[in-house]
């Protein structure tokens, strides 16, 4: 089973708009932690925002904001006031404790963004 | 900008060889990892390492193996390079002991043609 899913392989959204992207998630642990990354073009990963399994409220960075619905196993990105300069792909990833103790990002399939004048 | 820098920014092989991809980790990130993206997908685990040894491999051959550095800087080695191995290489770099809140800080990529 996918551990991590973004149905929206693109997106369209005018300028000044805001926007969802779409992620849902797949895990049996209580304990983890979901992160949006942004990928231009030029193909460096930056990252967005970060939201833990136990934090009681949403997390926001500027103008995004993540929207988590922990019952319904989703980690929406809000775009807000979309600019040009937010076309890129975007992609939401999970960490989970492994039995290793050790843990990595298992990253969706990503959702391309297009921001248009 | 992240502090994370990658060598080369792109690379051509032919199918056999061996190639050595080089990743500069932050100042005090003791903990490095190494991604495979191929075109039109998500990042893919390769390995990971912390303060020198590896503590963490995805699901990739033993032709593919790394080393970390004191100086925070790391390799990826990959042997008997095949046409699949043809993806955008991106390291990343951590504060942290990989915890579940421990943020990764990426580099550029490096992009490797096998021809």
């Amino acid at each position: 089973a996918q551990k991590i899913t973004q149905t929206q392989p693109g997106m369209f959204v005018q300028e000044k708009e805001a926007v969802t992207l779409d992620c849902t998630y797949d895990t049996s642990d209580p304990s983890y932690g979901l992160f949006w990354y942004k990928q231009p073009s030029s193909g460096e990963m930056i990252f967005l925002i970060y939201q833990g399994s136990y934090d009681q409220q949403n997390a926001t960075e500027g103008r995004y904001s993540l929207n988590f619905q922990k019952a319904r196993k989703s980690a929406n990105l809000v775009i807000s006031a979309s600019q040009l300069g937010d076309s890129a792909m975007y992609f939401c990833a999970m960490r989970e404790p492994l039995s290793s103790g050790y843990s990595t990002l298992t990253f969706g399939k990503g959702t391309m963004l297009l921001v248009s004048p | 900008e992240t502090g994370v820098t990658q060598s080369p920014t792109h690379l051509i092989k032919t199918r056999g060889q061996q190639v050595t991809l080089r990743c500069s980790s932050q100042s005090g990130h003791n903990t490095v990892s190494w991604y495979q993206q191929a075109l039109g997908q998500g990042p893919q685990f390769i390995f990971q390492y912390y303060r020198e040894e590896e503590n963490g491999r995805g699901n990739f051959p033993p032709r593919f193996s790394g080393l970390q550095f004191p100086n925070y800087s790391s390799e990826l080695n990959v042997n008997a390079l095949e046409l699949d191995d043809s993806a955008l290489y991106l390291c990343a770099s951590s504060p942290g002991t990989s915890g579940i809140s421990d943020t990764q800080y990426f580099g550029p990529g490096t992009r490797l043609t096998v021809l």
